[in-house]
């Protein structure tokens, strides 16, 4: 069975903190997408990787970073966090067939 | 960018009736996935298909390439298939991108 974990299922920081959100899969797979979702936008891609150290621009990456140090692991960074950032974050990783989607974390920026 | 729209975007039926939620979209694609998502819930997929149909049980998508449009059904609904359903096709290429309709929220009362 694939599984995609995120390390939080709920988070509340304060503005201007660093926010690290984790996100693991333990299905080899080379390709991991980080995504936000808000109500009335869907799903939005903030970043994507695919594979270790490569990594691309989404649709939102603005106040946003990644990093993927390890296959099996995506960690998306929001350097200064802000109350826009307020959001459910997913992560994703794929086989050619499949996308898998983690829990998600609700991030709420105070 | 792929513009993709869902219709209805909200849809009410009774237990037992026949459903189904379309999705266009305007750019050419190599694939199409449809996910869905449980209130509070994480994201599932149901299928992916490149073309003609596939059919999951009660559920039964399809695909016509050439008009960039896909539908799927549900057969005799039922309360627990009230969720949001969404609509992903692929662009191509092997990073598996996707880009996302908005949802169709479904309720299915008893």
């Amino acid at each position: 069975d694939v599984k995609v974990t995120q390390s939080s299922r709920y988070l509340v920081k304060r503005t201007g903190e660093k926010v690290f959100l984790e996100c693991v899969q333990d299905m080899d797979h080379e390709n991991m997408f980080w995504y936000r979702q808000d109500p009335g936008l869907g799903l939005r891609l903030i970043y994507f990787s695919y594979d270790v150290k490569m990594k691309e621009k989404g649709d939102i990456p603005e106040g946003y970073s990644v990093s993927r140090e390890k296959k099996e692991r995506f960690s998306l960074i929001l350097e200064s966090a802000s109350t826009n950032q307020t959001s459910m974050y997913l992560c994703a990783s794929t086989s050619s067939y499949e996308q898998y989607f983690g829990p998600g974390t609700r991030l709420t920026v105070t | 960018k792929n513009e993709v729209e869902q219709s209805p975007q909200n849809l009410t039926a009774q237990e037992g009736e026949f459903i189904t939620i379309n999705c266009s979209y305007s750019v050419g694609i190599s694939a199409l996935h449809w996910l869905q998502q449980h209130p509070g819930g994480g994201i599932v997929s149901l299928f992916m298909l490149s073309s003609g149909k596939k059919k999951h049980g009660r559920l039964i998508a399809t695909i016509n390439i050439q008009e960039k449009h896909s539908s799927l059904h549900i057969t005799a609904s039922h309360p627990r298939d009230s969720a949001v359903y969404i609509c992903a096709p692929n662009s191509g290429g092997s990073n598996y991108k996707l880009t996302f309709g908005k949802g169709t929220l479904l309720t299915v009362n008893p």
